[in-house]
């Protein structure tokens, strides 16, 4: 079964500390990786997309990385902003079949001032 | 308990009147949060308390609002002659301190000022 885990759950930061969120992920075999974030009452917007050859892929302060033989990632967030407050969620697409991707629960983050 | 528990879960009340909403932390936890969120919008801070430290009360948006903790326990979130602009779901959490380590969320008290 295609289970995307996510860790933590909930996380409170002060503004200008960085964090680091984690995906762990069984989905076989593996397309690609993405991060989303979602600010509430919002549709998600994609940070990064990872296929299996790459390792880290960064968009501004977001940084990703995917070790695909553990089958893990993370996310790393440097000089975190109040904006950065959202939900991060993890998706992992599976190759071949019909490419639905399974979608992790998220991460609530939460900078505070 | 095994998480962290807020009551009422649910709360309509008349404009005019005070209201307590109440959170169990999780046993442990020296850090505690209450955040409102109004329909369709973010987390916004209210108070957070750390230990026997004065808490920090810069977000609470006016002086009817006032929250107490006793010890690293209980907390209650009193709001005095609410408004319509109360109504909001506030949110409790609780964390070991220091900040950066996981925090975790109640189900929330879904307050209604009618």
């Amino acid at each position: 079964k295609n289970q995307v885990e996510q860790s933590p759950q909930s996380l409170i930061i002060l503004e200008g500390k960085n964090c680091t969120l984690q995906c762990n992920y069984t989905v076989s075999p593996f397309s690609n990786l993405r991060w989303y974030k979602q600010d509430t009452g919002r549709g998600p917007v994609s940070l990064t997309i990872m296929t299996f050859s790459e390792n880290t892929k960064s968009n501004g302060r977001y940084t990703a990385t995917l070790d695909a033989d553990t089958k893990q990632s993370s996310l790393h967030i440097t000089a975190s902003q109040l904006s950065d407050s959202a939900s991060y969620i993890c998706v992992v697409t599976a190759s071949g079949g019909s490419y639905i991707p399974t979608f992790g629960r998220g991460t609530s983050l939460i900078v505070h001032p | 308990g095994a998480g962290v528990s807020q009551s009422p879960s649910n709360k309509v009340t008349e404009k005019g009147k005070d209201v307590e909403l109440r959170c169990d932390p999780i046993s442990g936890h020296t850090a505690l949060y209450w955040y409102r969120q109004r329909l369709g919008q973010g987390l916004e801070f209210l108070i957070y308390f750390q230990g026997n430290s004065a808490p920090d009360k810069s977000g609470l948006p006016s002086d009817r609002f006032s929250a107490e903790r006793t010890g690293e326990s209980v907390s209650t979130l009193t709001i005095q002659r609410t408004q319509q602009e109360d109504s909001a779901v506030y949110l409790c959490a609780s964390s070991l301190a220091p900040l950066n380590t996981e925090a975790f969320f109640g189900q929330g008290t879904r307050l209604t000022v009618v």
